[in-house]
């Protein structure tokens, strides 16, 4: 079952513009991730926050948590046509051997026009 | 690139048959997990296999199974396809104890 959910579904901007791509979630988390997913092919992980953490940045993108809302944000600053795809949040679910599975959400389109 | 390898890129089947992807894993990764994604949906979880066994399994009736081997690479077989089958199907390998996957390019299923 889905958990994340993302919003907008959709998002098209210009580019050097900034994109934020929200989620929101069910369950209580130790920690919350986000990929990119280029046109129907692999995943990338782009970068995990956890339940103690407020906020991360790597490169051009900044994610904050909430955990009292249960919410996370993805910004992208001063995006670039390169960065046209797919942005899913996972949040992970122990299994046994505390080893974990990833639920997911249903994704941001993000779509940057030159 | 991840270092995840899946076989084949895409396939086309018709209903009734049965099918079976693989999945190389990164080197030194012992754990692998299947997920399925239809067309604008996100990725749901099939099942995990870790040294060899089967360590958890999503909402997928039992038609879908896999395998792990020594080398830690792993199979997804379905039998008797159906239409809803038609989708991505990624697989991901972790580290024991990690929460991040690395992702291989999916293999694309076409039911007809």
């Amino acid at each position: 079952s889905q958990q994340g959910e993302e919003d907008p579904q959709a998002l098209s901007i210009q580019e050097g513009e900034n994109a934020t791509m929200n989620c929101s979630y069910k369950t209580s988390i130790n920690n919350l991730q986000w990929y990119r997913q280029n046109s129907g092919r692999g995943l990338v992980h782009l970068i995990l926050i956890r339940s103690n953490e407020r906020e991360k940045h790597s490169g051009r993108l900044r994610v904050t948590l909430d955990t009292s809302k249960k919410s996370s944000s993805l910004l992208i600053t001063a995006s670039r046509a390169a960065d046209t795809a797919s942005y899913f949040c996972a949040t992970v679910g122990l299994m046994a051997g505390n080893n974990r599975k990833l639920i997911w959400g249903l994704g941001t389109s993000l779509a940057v026009n030159p | 690139e991840t270092g995840v390898t899946q076989s084949p890129t895409h396939l086309i089947k018709t209903r009734g048959q049965q099918v079976t992807l693989r999945c190389s894993s990164q080197s030194g990764h012992n754990t692998v997990s299947w997920y399925q994604q239809a067309l604008g949906q996100g990725p749901q979880f099939i099942f995990q296999y870790y040294r060899e066994e089967e360590n958890g399994r999503g909402n997928f009736p039992p038609r879908f199974s896999g395998l792990q081997f020594p080398n830690y690479s792993s199979e997804l077989n379905v039998n008797a396809l159906e239409l809803d089958d038609s989708a991505l199907y990624l697989c991901a390998s972790s580290l024991e104890q990690q929460e991040t996957q690395y992702f291989g390019p999916g293999t694309r299923l076409l039911v007809l």
